[in-house]
């Protein structure tokens, strides 16, 4: 099966830090990749769509400088959150297509939760 | 725009059926169905492709109405573990999916 690693689980950082989270497909290619992310009690909100060898689409209100996304490869995207700052604190998931085909839904990464002291 | 999902809550005994409907204002691709416990990522339950489509596995099962735009997910029977987050989402074309507010569901026994 399609099974997607994100990295890492938890993370605790001082405010004006960047941290990075990194996503990747185990088992297969994955030339799109989503990002997430979810306040408690809240669903999945959208925040850009990571597309391998371009430029990612944001959704928007996302800032695009300081959630900084990078798909280098087919098995490997990466958020980075540059200058976090409190308010970016939450839950960041990525997702991809399972490749088994498209009755197959998509996979999610077991998620990170950011916390910015 | 976000699908809208009703009702926000539901609380059951086991072995009690329930209900989630997911209606969007924009025209579906397709329908996704995800359950998501505390603390974890979302499961995938299941995915509608075109109108008219129903599909089931053991006791859950949904449908989807193209004309109307909504899609409804059927719980038969409901055990414990059935317990979560339920998220409809809706897909376009290019594999974007955009997820309802969630129903949270909890069986009791």
């Amino acid at each position: 099966g399609a099974v997607v690693s994100q990295h890492p689980s938890w993370v605790i950082c001082k405010s004006g830090t960047s941290v990075k989270i990194e996503c990747r497909s185990l088992d297969f290619q994955a030339t799109t990749m989503f990002w997430y992310r979810q306040f408690p009690k809240q669903s999945l909100m959208l925040m850009a769509t990571s597309n391998e060898g371009s430029k990612a689409t944001y959704e928007q209100g996302v800032e695009k400088d300081k959630f900084l996304i990078n798909h280098a490869s087919l098995t490997l995207s990466t958020l980075t959150v540059t200058s976090a700052h409190p308010e970016d604190s939450s839950f960041y998931i990525c997702s991809a297509r399972d490749s088994r085909g498209r009755n197959y839904g998509y996979t999610f990464g077991s998620g990170t939760r950011l916390t910015v002291v | 725009q976000q699908p809208v999902q009703s009702p926000q809550a539901v609380i059951l005994r086991e072995g009690e059926d329930a209900v989630i409907n997911c209606s969007s204002s924009k025209a579906l691709y397709s329908v996704h169905w995800y359950r998501q416990k505390h603390g974890e990522a979302p499961v995938f339950l299941m995915i509608l492709l075109k109108g008219g489509e129903q599909k089931g596995h053991e006791k859950i099962s949904a449908s989807f109405n193209e004309k109307k735009q909504q899609s409804s997910l059927y719980l038969t029977a409901s055990q414990l573990s059935y317990s979560g987050t339920y998220f409809c989402g809706g897909g376009t074309s290019y594999g974007k999916l955009t997820f309802g507010q969630g129903t949270i569901l909890t069986v009791h026994p």
